[in-house]
């Protein structure tokens, strides 16, 4: 089984700031990892994922995230934010030697940018 | 989004009443999902299929039942609705392959259920 911890609810930044998006994650077996966001009043959007390879993977609309085996963690950083970015962002997780397994998601960041 | 939708988008209906909501997807995928998203909870799987006439049980799937006759619809009924069940409810379908795994889910855009 997996869980996804998203240790921040609420993340309130200045346009322009950088951010970062934390996600820890427990798998006993190797897994996929994915970030969605969701803008208001919409369906989940997938942003970026690590499948394999480089830990540093990048994403639409300037994110980025990096995949840290050691610490199991999945971080989502963008160096500026715009007010466009304001959404709530899920990270996923999905084991990776089962066929149509389920992604199991975590509670949400909430991403506020400010003007 | 391209290739899935769900319907209704918004409902309200009065507790104890049935309610059945639909996904439909033109991608021919195998896997369809559903799961409920509530403030604080994430998003919840309550059931899935991974065929017609395959259906599984998610973490939270007392008081909701699935069908799936038809590859391309994936049925969500609610047998006696509860204010509990008042929730944004999303669809997902994804791609058979253990090797494509890896793309994830694509989402409907959701129906928003309010029971009163």
């Amino acid at each position: 089984a997996q869980s996804v911890t998203q240790l921040d609810s609420q993340v309130p930044v200045f346009e322009e700031a950088p951010v970062e998006l934390r996600c820890n994650y427990s798998s006993s077996v190797s897994v996929y990892l994915f970030w969605y966001v969701q803008y208001p009043n919409q369906g989940l959007q997938l942003l970026l994922k690590y499948l394999s390879g480089s830990t540093l993977v990048k994403g639409i609309n300037g994110f980025e995230a990096e995949f840290n085996k050691s610490q199991t963690s999945f971080h989502l950083r963008k160096p500026s934010v715009h007010i466009s970015d304001t959404a709530e962002y899920f990270c996923a997780v999905g084991p990776r030697e089962t066929s149509g397994s389920r992604l199991t998601f975590g509670e949400g960041t909430q991403l506020t940018v400010n003007p | 989004d391209a290739g899935i939708t769900q319907s209704p988008r918004h409902k309200v209906t009065e507790t104890g009443t049935p309610v059945t909501l639909r996904c439909h997807q033109t991608e021919n995928h195998r896997y369809m999902y559903w799961y409920r998203q509530d403030p604080g909870h994430g998003l919840r799987l309550i059931h899935y299929s991974y065929g017609v006439k395959d259906t599984d049980k998610g973490e939270v799937s007392d008081g909701y039942s699935v069908s799936r006759s038809k590859t391309e619809d994936f049925l969500l009924t609610l047998e006696s609705a509860t204010s509990s069940q008042t929730s944004v409810y999303f669809c997902a379908i994804s791609e058979s392959k253990v090797w494509r795994l890896g793309y994830g889910y694509t989402f409907g855009s959701g129906t928003r259920l309010t029971v009163v």
